[in-house]
């Protein structure tokens, strides 16, 4: 079984502050994903990563995906109270079609 | 509007009863999804259907029993249910292919509480 580490498992800051949250595992993704949930929700997706090294942005959201393709990170700038709710990385290994969560980072903004 | 639908969106069953959850997917994907989400775990993949055929099965108990009619329906029947299955269940829908990265489109889930 695959495993994904994230971290922090919660995070509460004010608004207009900067964060980072990271993804690990011992095994190489083939690709991995981003997902945003919020109460009484479904996971949303973010973003899909795909290449080592790889960045993308989304408006104040940056994501990287490491080097090695074993790690990702998510930073927020500016965060405001609509960025609260559960932050979860998934991630998928050589051919396998299926996603492996992480537990999540449990983010709330304060205002 | 995700474009997948479950219902109901909450439901209160004891563990003598019988229910199903329904999912519906207007996306067009080939593949559907159920998962389990409780409180303080990673959300658990429980049943994976491939162009209406189930490919995986993760050791879940027989008193989960899934029903794929076609491409665009899941169910999820339940039967003489656990407190400890109280959870929150999720389908998901996508593309999948040799060459896709599997992206998940997930619908609000049923909030299901067995007393």
């Amino acid at each position: 079984t695959q495993l994904l580490e994230q971290s922090p498992q919660f995070l509460s800051i004010q608004e207009g502050e900067n964060l980072t949250v990271y993804c690990n595992s011992s095994s190489v993704f083939s690709s991995l994903q981003w997902y945003r949930q919020e109460p009484g929700e479904g996971p949303v997706l973010l973003v899909t990563v795909v290449t080592g090294g790889e960045v993308k942005k989304l408006k104040r959201l940056t994501f990287q995906f490491g080097d090695a393709r074993k790690d990702s990170s998510l930073h927020i700038t500016a965060a405001q109270p609509g960025d609260t709710g559960l932050y979860l990385c998934a991630g998928a290994w050589g051919s396998a079609r299926q996603l492996t969560f992480g537990s999540g980072t449990q983010l709330t903004v304060l205002p | 509007e995700t474009g997948v639908t479950q219902t109901p969106r909450h439901l209160v069953m004891g563990m003598t009863n019988k229910k199903s959850l329904k999912c519906e997917q207007h996306l067009g994907h080939n593949a559907m999804y159920w998962y389990k989400q409780s409180a303080k775990k990673p959300l658990e993949l429980m049943f994976v259907y491939n162009f209406k055929e189930q490919t995986e099965n993760n050791s879940v108990p027989s008193r989960f029993s899934p029903e794929c009619p076609n491409s665009s329906h899941l169910f999820l029947h339940l039967h003489t249910l656990q407190p400890e299955d109280s959870a929150l269940y999720l389908c998901a829908s996508s593309q999948a292919g040799t060459s896709s990265t599997n992206e998940q489109f997930f619908g609000p889930g049923t909030r299901l509480t067995v007393l």
